[in-house]
C-alpha cells in the first residue's frame, strides 16, 4: 500500500501562517485531500486537489503540490486559535484511501 | 444541514457479544465509507460502497466484520464476535462520487472489555 507521512506536530503564533507538510509514495495518486478534525469529533473535508493541478486556493487555505517530489502542503494564513486540531492528508490511489498519521496544529494565543 | 448521522455514538460490550453500528449517509451521496481510529494504527478504511454495492473491502477482517447497505439509507457494520482489539472509533462517511469529497459523520467509540 501507499506510505503517507507528516510530522505529529506544530506549534505557531496566532495571526502567523501555518504550513504542514506531507508526504506520499505513489506517484499514480489522482486525489489528496486535506481534513481537519477536532477534539470528538469526524474528520471534516478542508479541500482537495487534482493531481494535475499544482496549486489551489481557497479562502485563508492554499494547497501546493509537488508532484515529482510527492509532496503536498496546506498553509493557514491568519492562523487562529480555532485552527487548533488535527489535520490529516490522505491520498487516493484507484479505489485506495491513505491517511497519514495526522499533525497536531497549536496554535499560541 | 446535510450530516451523516451515526449510531449509537458510544458503545460498550463484553468481549464475544454481537456489535452493529450503523450509519446514514447524506441524502443524494451515493458512496459511502466505513474507516476504523486507533491511536496506534490511525485511521484505517475497512470498506466502502458505490451505489450499495460493496466496491472495496479489503481492510476489513473477513472473520469477524461484515458491512452492508439494505437501501440508499441506511449502511451498518457488524462484528461478531466482538474482541478488544476491536475497540476504537468507528467513521462511517458519505460522498457524491468517488474522487472527491467525503463528509464523516461523528464515529461511532466502541469498546470491547
Amino acid at each position: 500500500g501507499e506510505d503517507v507521512e507528516q510530522s505529529l506536530f506544530l506549534s505557531v503564533r496566532e495571526g502567523d501562517s501555518s504550513v504542514i507538510n506531507c508526504t506520499y509514495t505513489d506517484s499514480s495518486s489522482t486525489y489528496l485531500y486535506w481534513y481537519k478534525q477536532e477534539p470528538g469529533a469526524g474528520l471534516q473535508l478542508l479541500t482537495y486537489i487534482f493531481s494535475n493541478m499544482d496549486m489551489k486556493q481557497d479562502q485563508r487555505l492554499t494547497v501546493l503540490l509537488n508532484k515529482k517530489d510527492k509532496h503536498l502542503s496546506l498553509r493557514i494564513a491568519d492562523t487562529q486559535t480555532g485552527d487548533s486540531a488535527i489535520y490529516f492528508c490522505a491520498a487516493q490511489t484507484g479505489n485506495q484511501f491513505y491517511f497519514g498519521t495526522g499533525t497536531s496544529l497549536t496554535v499560541i494565543p | 444541514d446535510a450530516r451523516v448521522t451515526q449510531t449509537p455514538r458510544d458503545k460498550v460490550t463484553e468481549m464475544g457479544q454481537e456489535v452493529t453500528m450503523r450509519c446514514q449517509p447524506i441524502l443524494g451521496h451515493n458512496t459511502v465509507f466505513w474507516y476504523r481510529q486507533t491511536m496506534m494504527q490511525g485511521l484505517e478504511l475497512l470498506a466502502y460502497f458505490r451505489n450499495r454495492a460493496p466496491l472495496d473491502d479489503s481492510g476489513m477482517p473477513k472473520d469477524r466484520f461484515s458491512a452492508e447497505m439494505p437501501d440508499a439509507t441506511l449502511a451498518t457494520l457488524k462484528i461478531q464476535p466482538s474482541e478488544p482489539r476491536d475497540s476504537a472509533v468507528y467513521f462511517c462517511a458519505s460522498g457524491p462520487g468517488v474522487g472527491g469529497e467525503q463528509y464523516f459523520g461523528p464515529g461511532t467509540r466502541l469498546t470491547v472489555t
